[in-house]
Formats: C-alpha cells, sequence, structure tokens
C-alpha cells in the first residue's frame, strides 16, 4: 500500500525568506502522480503544484517549485519570498496513475509566516 | 473565488435533525467527491460520483446519505448524526471520471457541529 509521510508537523520562516517543506513517499508504481495542496484557515483546498513521475523536469508555479527526487521518493515543496498569505496548512498527496478518486494524503505541515 | 460552491457555510444541529449539505460545480467535471475533515488532519474520502452515478462509497454509515441529481450538483442528506460527526465536510470535483492527470478542485467545506 501507498503511503505519504510529512515528517514536519509545523514550521516558521520569516516573511521574505525561503522554506522547504518535505515529503516523501512510498509506493511501488512506476508511474504516478504527487500533488501539494495548501489550506489557509479559510478552509479552502487549493491546489499548489503537481508532478507526474514520469517527468524528470521539477514543476515551477511562480514562487513554489517542488524537488522530485523519484529514486528517493521524495517530493519536496520549495516556497521562494514567503509572503503572509503563505501561512497555511500544507497537505502532500500521492495519486495513482488508474485511479482518478484514492488520493494518499500526508499528515500536513502547519506553515508559520513571521512578519 | 473557489469554482466549487458548498451550502451552508455552517451548519448547527442535533442529533435528531435532518438537513442536506449542497455543492455545486459548473466546470464541466463529471466526477465529484465528499470528504470529511477533522481538524488538523487530511481530508478522508467518503463518496465518489462518476457520471452522475454512485462509484465509490468508503464505508461510510447510513446516516451519511450521497445524491447528484445532474452533473453540476452534489447533495449530502445527514440524519441522526452523532457528535463524533462534527467536522469539516469537503466537495470536490475533478475534470475526467476515468483516469487523468487532472487534479481535484475543492469547496470551501461546510463546518458541521452535532449538538
Amino acid at each position: 500500500a501507498q503511503t505519504v509521510t510529512q515528517s514536519q508537523p509545523e514550521m516558521s520562516v520569516q516573511e521574505a525568506e525561503t522554506v522547504t517543506l518535505s515529503c516523501t513517499y512510498d509506493t511501488s508504481e512506476s508511474d504516478y502522480y504527487l500533488f501539494w495542496y495548501k489550506q489557509p484557515p479559510s478552509r479552502q483546498m487549493i491546489l499548489v503544484i503537481r508532478q507526474e513521475a514520469y517527468k524528470q523536469q521539477n514543476a515551477t508555479e511562480n514562487r513554489f517549485s517542488v524537488n522530485f527526487q523519484k529514486a528517493a521518493k521524495s517530493f519536496s515543496l520549495k516556497i521562494s519570498d514567503s509572503q503572509l498569505g503563505d501561512a497555511a496548512m500544507y497537505f502532500c498527496a500521492y495519486r495513482r496513475v488508474d485511479s482518478n478518486y484514492q488520493l494518499i494524503w500526508g499528515a500536513g505541515t502547519k506553515l508559520i509566516i513571521k512578519p | 473565488d473557489t469554482e466549487v460552491t458548498q451550502t451552508p457555510k455552517h451548519l448547527v444541529m442535533g442529533m435528531t435533525n435532518k438537513k442536506s449539505l449542497k455543492c455545486e460545480q459548473h466546470m464541466g467535471h463529471r466526477a465529484m467527491y465528499w470528504y470529511k475533515q477533522k481538524a488538523k488532519k487530511p481530508p478522508e474520502l467518503m463518496f465518489v460520483y462518476s457520471y452522475e452515478k454512485l462509484s465509490i462509497n468508503e464505508s461510510v454509515p447510513s446516516r451519511f446519505s450521497p445524491e447528484c441529481p445532474n452533473s453540476s450538483l452534489l447533495n449530502l442528506h445527514l440524519h441522526a448524526l452523532q457528535p463524533e460527526d462534527s467536522a469539516l465536510y469537503l466537495c470536490a470535483s475533478s475534470q475526467e471520471a476515468e483516469p487523468s492527470n487532472q487534479p481535484q478542485h475543492f469547496g470551501d467545506g461546510t463546518r458541521l457541529s452535532i449538538l
């Protein structure tokens, strides 16, 4: 069975600095999808970035980028130039290619931005 | 602004009440989902509808009854709930019912409190 581990329950960073959130996963599949979702206190679960395992190039979305290490089964999220609005719970999630439904979630990391 | 709209945003009900949660999307998505999320935990999948038919029921108690009247609407009917059912209920949708790389889009959720 697949599992997703986020080992940092809470992280804090000074505004404008860079922070990296870690995520590791366990799977025997060779192709799959990985996602980072953000959930601010407003509650909406927002997709931040996604990565397809067959793509070697790391995904980027503006200030958000990932370091995808397939052999190490690692999928960390880097947030550059942190802003107060980045404060949220961040969830890493895994999904098999043959399933549109079964998101396997990590436990989440609470990100605090210090002004 | 979210493209998946959930109403109401907050709901307080007694254990003998009957109420319904509503979810609406106009993105043409053919798969819709209900999740339950406890505080500081990742979402737990409850139901999946694919082309308006229930395709997955994750062993949810019968006091939760989903309904998909059309491709844009998803309801969750509640009856005789227990205090442990208090949680955030999230609705999500995705473009394809078949496996694809398309992510799920989430609503803001309904915060449910059972007295």
